[in-house]
């Protein structure tokens, strides 16, 4: 079965510069999720997406944006990196915007920042 | 707002024997909770939820969980732990309306001693 597809899965950047990564859900899932989690925490949700507009903002920083595409598709732009950004970012998507419906998470992408 | 506490950042336990890893929610109504598992350097796979109906639900890889209302609780059973059930487990909460994005508990490390 079709899973959720991140790319790049790993990314080197140094401070200061600007990263994209890119998200793809499962087919026929209009619901897009970004969860950052640093070494050893528990995931923190940055945004979410429902039919191309914003559902839920979490802890996600200014320097950060995020939009959903026509094809659902999605992408997490983070500029002006910094050290504490190093993390490992993860795409979910589900079926709706609706609770309990299931989140199918990505592998990630992982980012460290020099 | 809600949230999930997990009892124990590390839980270690024999081959066979009982696995439990506990989760607690605080949230003004009962929420929907589920169980994440994640490997190492890998996505989060659900392991099992509850929204309505039975409160003993039962999950993938010989896990189940059962809520009890009563108690705030939703722990994590496995009858006999296998090697490759090593692994960090996240509990997890959304809410019923509004918000519903899932918000993870810390995360339970659990090993399996041979």
């Amino acid at each position: 079965a079709a899973g959720v597809i991140q790319s790049p899965r790993h990314l080197i950047k140094e401070k200061r510069e600007t990263a994209t990564l890119k998200c793809y859900p499962i087919p026929r899932h209009d619901t897009v999720y970004w969860y950052q989690q640093g070494p050893g925490q528990d995931p923190q949700l940055l945004i979410s997406f429902y039919e191309k507009m914003q559902s839920d903002k979490g802890s996600i920083p200014d320097r950060f944006s995020a939009q959903q595409f026509s094809d659902y598709h999605s992408e997490l732009n983070m500029s002006s990196l910094e050290l504490g950004d190093s993390a490992l970012y993860f795409c979910a998507s589900s079926p709706r915007d609706r609770a309990g419906n299931t989140i199918y998470f990505g592998e990630g992408s992982w980012l460290t920042v020099v | 707002a809600q949230s999930v506490t997990q009892l124990g950042s590390h839980v270690s336990v024999s081959e066979g024997a009982l696995v439990l890893l506990r989760c607690n929610y605080s949230s003004s109504v009962p929420p929907y909770l589920f169980w994440y598992v994640q490997y190492p350097n890998q996505g989060l796979q659900l392991l099992l939820k509850y929204t309505t109906g039975a409160t003993l639900v039962k999950g993938i890889n010989g896990f189940e969980a059962e809520f009890k209302k009563s108690e705030t609780s939703f722990h994590l059973t496995k009858p006999s732990a296998h090697m490759s059930d090593a692994a960090e487990y996240f509990c997890a909460v959304s809410r019923i309306t509004g918000r519903r994005a899932l918000t993870f508990g810390s995360g339970t490390r659990l090993q399996v001693q041979p």
